[in-house]
């Protein structure tokens, strides 16, 4: 089994919607919890960096993370067609963003 | 400033060679670490260096190897390719309290 839980998707909504990507992982360990987005042919792109448990908005971005249930969540309000891409989760035991583990990513299309 | 540079972007090698993967981080970032990305395994940390010593690894055969120079740049080198060694590989520059990823060097085995 792998320490990060993600389903791949594809996860289809129509532009303005909530959409909610969701991780799960089974290391106690690990401290810190970041999103990325990456589009096709890039590398993936820095979306969201929390520490240990609560919540963090960005704009249409929120994160949140609950350590209790080894769970956490993107939330992206009003999504628009430049949201389809691939979200990955990541976490980390060590300090900030070393030695990464990622999740498989979670394929998101934004219809117009 | 620049972005995380990353070269070349594609090749193509066959079973058994050898390759050398290059990364030039951003202007001040010191740590740069390495990651393998396949479609079933998703993205898997291979190596971090620090000022031109490896600092963390990640589980990966000895066939993957690594350096950083003193301008920060780094290489990774992978012997003997075997075709489950085709992916995509990323390097990431991190520096105060910064991560950013490179585009990625796109290697097929053949």
């Amino acid at each position: 089994q792998k320490e990060v839980e993600q389903d791949p998707g594809p996860l289809s909504v129509p532009e303005g919607a909530i959409v909610s990507l969701n991780c799960t992982y089974s290391n106690s360990a690990f401290q810190y919890f970041m999103w990325y987005r990456q589009y096709s042919r890039k590398g993936p792109e820095l979306l969201m960096y929390t520490y240990s448990s609560g919540n963090k908005e960005d704009g249409r971005f929120t994160a949140q993370v609950d350590k209790s249930s080894k769970y956490i969540s993107l939330f992206i309000r009003d999504s628009q067609p430049s949201d389809s891409a691939t979200y990955l989760c990541a976490m980390s035991a060590g300090k900030g963003f070393q030695k990464l583990v990622f999740g498989t990513g979670t394929r998101l299309l934004v219809s117009p | 400033k620049a972005g995380v540079t990353q070269t070349p972007r594609y090749l193509i090698k066959t079973r058994g060679q050898q390759v050398t993967l290059s990364c030039s981080p951003i202007s001040g970032h010191r740590s740069v670490s390495w990651y393998q990305q396949t479609p079933g395994q998703g993205l898997q940390f291979l190596f971090e260096y620090f000022s031109e010593t490896q600092r963390n690894k990640g589980n990966f055969p000895g066939r993957f190897s690594g350096r950083q120079f003193s301008n920060s740049r780094s290489e990774m080198n992978v012997s003997t390719l075997e075709l489950g060694d085709s992916a995509l590989y990323l390097c990431a520059s991190r520096g105060n309290n910064e991560q950013f990823f490179g585009p990625g060097t796109r290697l097929t085995v053949l």
